[in-house]
C-alpha cells in the first residue's frame, strides 16, 4: 500500500492556462474526493466519485473544472481558463466505501501568475 | 448545510502537557461521523481519531481523546503529553452517515514549545 499519490507536487500557470492535475488513489479504495485548500482555511469539497460514477459536485466547481475517472482508478482535475482565485492546494482522498476514513495524497499546489 | 467552528486559530502547549482543542458544528441530521486531522507542515493530512454520533462512548487513539457532547455539538481533542511531533494544523471536520464528503473547520494551529 503505497498510499493516495498526485502529481504534479506544484504547477505554476499563466492566467488562461489550462492545466490538469491526476491522482491515484489506494488500489482498493472504490470512492475518490477531490478538495480545495486556501491559505489559512480548511478544505472544501470539490466533488467525489465511486468507482468511475461521479456522485455529487459542490456549487463551487464551476463550469471551468471538469473531472474524471474513466476506468474506476485514477482521477484528472482539469481547470480550464485558470483565473488568479484559483491558486490553491487541490486535494485528492480515497476510501472504502464502508468504511468512511479518507486517506489524503499530498495534494497540487497550483499558482496562478 | 452543515457547519463547522474551530475558534482558536492558535494554541500552544509546554511539551509533555496536556492541550484541548475545540470544535462545535451545527446539523439537523442525527446519524453523522466526527473527525480530527492532523496536517503537519508541508506534509499530507492524516486522521487523528474519528467518533460516530450513535456512540455515547467517546473515541480514544492513545495519547488523543475526544470529549463528544452531542446535545451541545461540541467535539474537543485532548492530547496528552504533547510531543514535539504534535505540532501541525489540526481540522475538525464533519460527514452524514452515507454522504461521505467532508465539511471542515478553519482550522487549529498547534504550537509544541520545548
Amino acid at each position: 500500500d503505497t498510499g493516495v499519490s498526485q502529481d504534479p507536487r506544484h504547477k505554476i500557470t499563466k492566467r488562461g492556462q489550462n492545466v490538469t492535475f491526476r491522482c491515484d488513489p489506494i488500489s482498493e479504495h472504490n470512492r475518490l474526493y477531490w478538495y480545495r485548500q486556501t491559505l489559512g482555511q480548511g478544505p472544501e469539497f470539490l466533488t467525489y466519485f465511486q468507482n468511475e460514477a461521479q456522485l455529487e459536485k459542490s456549487r463551487l466547481l464551476s463550469d471551468r473544472f471538469s473531472a474524471e475517472r474513466p476506468k474506476g482508478s485514477f482521477s484528472t482535475l482539469e481547470i480550464q481558463r485558470t483565473e488568479q482565485g484559483d491558486s490553491a492546494m487541490y486535494l485528492c482522498a480515497s476510501s472504502r466505501q464502508e468504511y468512511n476514513e479518507q486517506f489524503f495524497g499530498p495534494g497540487t499546489r497550483l499558482t496562478v501568475l | 448545510a452543515q457547519t463547522v467552528t474551530q475558534s482558536q486559530p492558535e494554541m500552544s502547549v509546554q511539551e509533555a502537557e496536556t492541550v484541548t482543542l475545540s470544535c462545535t458544528y451545527d446539523t439537523s441530521e442525527s446519524d453523522y461521523y466526527l473527525f480530527w486531522y492532523k496536517q503537519p507542515p508541508s506534509r499530507q493530512m492524516i486522521l487523528v481519531i474519528r467518533q460516530e454520533a450513535y456512540k455515547q462512548q467517546n473515541a480514544t487513539e492513545n495519547r488523543f481523546s475526544v470529549n463528544f457532547q452531542k446535545a451541545a455539538k461540541s467535539f474537543s481533542l485532548k492530547i496528552s503529553d504533547s510531543q514535539l511531533g504534535d505540532a501541525a494544523m489540526y481540522f475538525c471536520a464533519f460527514a452524514n452517515f452515507g454522504n461521505e464528503k467532508l465539511t471542515f473547520g478553519t482550522g487549529t494551529r498547534l504550537t509544541i514549545i520545548p
